[in-house]
């Protein structure tokens, strides 16, 4: 069983409409809870990152932790077809240990017009 | 353009061949990293370097591969006897240990495809 578990999706929406993306984690060490977006052949772009549980929000996104479940969630609101992108949780200890970062398969999103 | 730079950005080879890639981090970050992506996954980490200690490798880092970062700035990373597996995006993070966040956010290169033939 891998440590981090995410949907690869495809997820085909609307424009307009609200995005929801999840991730599971087994390993209760983890601290810190990122979510990064990928266009195709370019490397990845941190969108958000959050500590420990609570709710995060930027602009149209919104990053969620439940560390009691062990889960993880993005929103996107009002998805835009410039939205459309491989989305990737990634997780780490925090930078007083390795900060390495462990990531989900990513979710593949299209947002059609 | 101040951010991480990877290069070559796409290489082809043959099988057995030796290949050397090279990262550019973000200019005073101090931890540089290196991860493997291939299609339809994740990124896995490979290894990462404090200044120019490397401080951690993973069981993905075979014997053929080889990491340096010799001056604390760039970082090399070297792939022996190539095989058809080692076909991936090598994607190099940076990130800075003095972060205001408690976590260093890694901001990550293009990557360099490789494809071994």
């Amino acid at each position: 069983q891998k440590e981090v578990e995410q949907d690869p999706g495809p997820l085909s929406v609307p424009e307009g409409a609200i995005v929801s993306l999840n991730c599971t984690y087994s390993n209760s060490a983890f601290q810190y809870f990122m979510w990064y977006r990928q266009y195709s052949r370019k490397g990845p772009e941190l969108l958000m990152y959050t500590y420990s549980s609570g709710n995060k929000e930027d602009g149209r996104f919104t990053a969620q932790v439940d560390k009691s479940s062990k889960y993880i969630s993005l929103f996107i609101r009002d998805s835009q077809p410039s939205d459309s992108a491989t989305y990737l949780c990634a997780m780490s200890y925090g930078s007083g240990n390795t900060g390495k970062l462990i990531f989900g398969q990513g979710t593949t999103l299209q947002v059609k017009p | 353009d101040t951010g991480v730079s990877q290069d070559p950005r796409h290489k082809i080879t043959k099988r057995g061949q030796n290949v050397t890639f090279r990262c550019d981090p973000i200019s005073e970050h101090n931890r540089l990293y290196w991860y493997r992506q291939t299609l339809g996954q994740g990124p896995e980490f490979l290894t990462y370097f404090q200044n120019e200690a490397q401080l951690e490798k993973s069981r993905l880092l075979s014997d053929r591969f080889s990491a340096e970062r010799p001056k604390g700035s760039f970082s090399t990373l070297e792939i022996q006897r190539t095989e058809q597996g080692d076909s991936a995006m090598y994607l190099c993070a940076s990130s800075s240990t003095k972060s205001l966040t408690g976590t260093d956010t890694q901001y990550f290169g293009p990557g360099t495809r490789l494809t071994v033939l």
